[in-house]
């Protein structure tokens, strides 16, 4: 079964600056999918940047990257030019290729951004 | 578009009585989920359905819970009877699951219900 995990739970940024989530996963397949969700205190589920595993090239959206390393099945995301609005729960979600496949979630990371 | 809907936004209800969960996922999509997320577990997939047909309910927690998808525009999940451990927020996604081109198969989340069990 595939597994995600966040371990820290929560981390501090000051605003401005860069600050980098990490996420490992652990699975037997060889293509899949990687997202980093985002869940202010609205609740609502954002998705902030995704990876398909079998492209090499890190993705990017905007002041959103990732540091995608297969072999090490890491995960991570770095956060450029933090702003307060970018406070909120952090959540890295792994899925098999394939339609009806699921999204597995870590548990999360609470970033607080500090002004 | 307006998004994945949930209704009721917040319930509140005694420990016994049952409790109905209402999603309306995005005009076209053919996949519809049913998340569960404490603060002690997380996110959990409870039930995934494709076409209106559960493909998955292997993360539902017992017989209490049940969902139905008796459409492609609206979704139940039941509880009955409630108990108290069963107050978390309840999250409907939906998304266009595609078995060629692009399969991100995003899915779109609702705004949640907060459900409170006393």
């Amino acid at each position: 079964a595939q597994t995600v995990t966040q371990s820290q739970p929560e981390m501090s940024v000051q605003e401005a600056e860069t600050v980098t989530l990490s996420c490992t996963y652990d699975t037997s397949e060889s293509d899949y999918y990687l997202f980093w969700y985002k869940q202010p205190p609205s609740r609502q589920m954002i998705l902030v940047i995704r990876q398909e595993a079998y492209k090499q090239q890190n993705a990017t959206e905007n002041r959103f990257s990732v540091n995608f390393q297969k072999a090490a099945k890491s995960f991570s995301l770095k956060i450029s030019d933090s702003q307060l609005g970018d406070a909120a729960m952090y959540f890295c979600a792994y899925r098999p290729t394939g339609a009806n496949s699921k999204l597995t979630f870590g548990k999360g990371i609470t970033l607080s951004v500090r002004p | 578009d307006a998004g994945v809907i949930q209704s009721p936004r917040h319930e509140v209800t005694e420990m016994g009585q049952e409790v109905t969960l209402r999603c309306k996922p995005i005009s076209g999509h053919n996949s519809l989920f049913w998340y569960r997320q404490t603060m002690m577990r997380g996110l959990e997939l409870l039930i995934y359905f494709n076409n209106n047909v559960p493909i998955d309910d292997s993360g539902m927690p017992e017989d209490r819970f049940s969902a139905k998808m008796p459409n492609a525009s609206f979704s139940t999940l039941k509880i009955q009877p409630s108990e108290p451990r069963d107050s978390a927020v309840y999250f409907c996604a939906s998304s266009l699951a595609r078995t060629s081109g692009d399969s991100y198969n995003e899915q779109f989340f609702g705004p949640g219900t907060r459900l409170t069990v006393l």
